[in-house]
């Protein structure tokens, strides 16, 4: 099982700022088949990236996936007030499985 | 748009069977969509449980698939997921989710809204 690892654990930032969250992967992710999710409370999760980089339809521009191999990042270019939430990432080139979550909370 | 519900019994009791169902609208089944369950215990990370393509053709997570039936029903346009043998540790909001097509299978696209079910005496 490819154990996937978030931080920081909670980001606390002010709207129009930029929120920087990483996944580290204990081994390499597989074609880099990473994705990105947003979950807010009692809400299912949406999808952000996947591909490590590309966008899903709908997704603003202000979201941006990087990264390979056993390191990635979601980039939030500027923090709207609706972008305040829990934010995983997930592999799915061997299995399925996610990170523990990055909280972004307003500062 | 692909909408997705849940449905199934909130409380099971411990050795039993937890039993859902997710029903499809605005898609079919018959895609070449997988399609999966992914659970998430209170205050934990999500954990993908397995999935089904509609052939009937079947992916489990190793760490559950001896306790996971997966199946589909064409004619209702819904698949269904049996978990066996439940402790505490199963109590979960459970979702359904269609997965994307073609290279990026694998990552979930549409979700349902998810169903809390708790094991419990």
């Amino acid at each position: 099982e490819i154990v996937l690892t978030q931080s920081p654990g909670t980001l606390s930032l002010s709207p129009g700022e930029r929120a920087t969250l990483s996944c580290r992967a204990r081994q390499t992710v597989n074609s880099n088949y990473l994705a990105w999710y947003q979950q807010k409370p009692g809400q299912a999760p949406r999808l952000l990236i996947y591909g490590a980089s590309s966008r899903a339809t709908g997704i603003p521009d202000r979201f941006s996936g990087s990264g390979s191999g056993t390191d990635f990042a979601l980039t939030i270019s500027r923090l709207e007030p609706e972008d305040f939430a829990v934010y995983y990432c997930q592999q799915y080139g061997n299995s399925r499985t996610f990170g523990q979550g990055t909280k972004v909370e307003i500062k | 748009q692909v909408q997705l519900q849940e449905s199934g019994p909130g409380l099971v009791k411990p050795s039993g069977t937890l039993s859902l169902t997710c029903a499809i609208s605005g898609g079919s089944i018959r895609s070449s969509n997988w399609w999966s369950w992914v659970r998430q215990p209170p205050g934990k990370r999500l954990e993908w449980i397995g999935e089904i393509h509609h052939s009937g053709n079947t992916n489990h997570n190793p760490s559950l698939k001896s306790r996971v039936t997966i199946s589909v029903d064409k004619s209702k346009n819904q698949f269904s997921l049996k978990l066996s043998s439940v402790t505490a540790a199963d109590t979960a909001v459970y979702y359904c989710a269609r997965e994307m097509d073609g290279f990026n299978w694998g990552c979930f696209d549409y979700w349902g809204q998810g169903t809390l079910v708790t094991v419990s005496s």
